[in-house]
């Protein structure tokens, strides 16, 4: 197991809605990625962050947005939910420290939007 | 254009088979490289990393070709246990992005 844990595991909500996920990183990582896999596609990067700070985007909108706490946990918060934002959302934690930044993932939360 | 483009299969393989992954990037700048492991409904795992030198983890071999732009993974002796889908993953020179292949679905028929 990578020690890296998210929550909800599932979760359901209706278009308009607003969604908080969390994670929690593996201990000794300073950075957690956020992504968004829709069925059948690869993850997709919404976004990192590395102490407290966004520390690079991909395309996505602003209402998917952030935060990273003193622990290093972080939350991906996502307003305005529209149907095609259901997938699943991994976050994964990673060192600065380590040289090439690999990335260990958590299990996921599976977002469905009706 | 994508910025890593994979073969989406299906392989279907027999137990004992050799297989070989291919996956090409589109940064030239790209300063890291990645195979990852997802099996079905779950989180991605890393399998290896890909160093210029290429680089073997018992029956898996990464090799990566910066002129080409491409990255392999070859698995010899296929075991039932491999069936998943294989990612090939790319990080970008600048934005801390990593980016995802769509992934190769390998399924080792018995």
């Amino acid at each position: 197991e990578t020690g890296v844990t998210q929550s909800p595991t599932h979760l359901i909500k209706t278009r308009g809605q607003q969604v908080t996920l969390r994670c929690s990183s593996q201990s000794g990582h300073n950075t957690v990625s956020w992504y968004q896999q829709a069925l059948g596609q690869g993850p997709q990067f919404i976004f990192q962050y590395y102490r407290e700070e966004e520390n690079g985007r991909g395309n996505f909108p602003p209402r998917f947005s952030g935060l990273q706490f003193p622990n290093y946990s972080s939350e991906l918060n996502v307003n305005a939910l529209e149907l095609d934002d259901s997938a699943l959302y991994l976050c994964a934690s990673s060192s600065k420290l380590a040289g090439a930044e690999t990335q260990y993932f958590g299990p996921g939360t599976r977002l469905l939007v009706l | 254009r994508k910025e890593v483009e994979q073969d989406p299969g299906p392989f279907n393989v027999p137990e004992g088979a050799t297989v070989a992954f291919n996956c090409t990037y589109s940064n030239s700048a790209s300063q890291s490289f990645f195979w990852y492991r997802q099996d079905c409904r779950k989180e991605p795992k890393l399998l290896m990393s890909v160093y210029s030198s290429g680089n073997e983890d018992g029956r898996f071999t990464a090799q990566l070709n910066r002129a080409s732009q491409y990255i392999s993974l070859l698995i010899r002796d296929s075991k039932l246990s491999d069936s998943a889908t294989y990612l090939c993953v790319v990080k970008g020179d600048t934005g801390n992005q990593f980016y995802f292949g769509t992934g190769t679905s390998l399924t080792v028929i018995p």
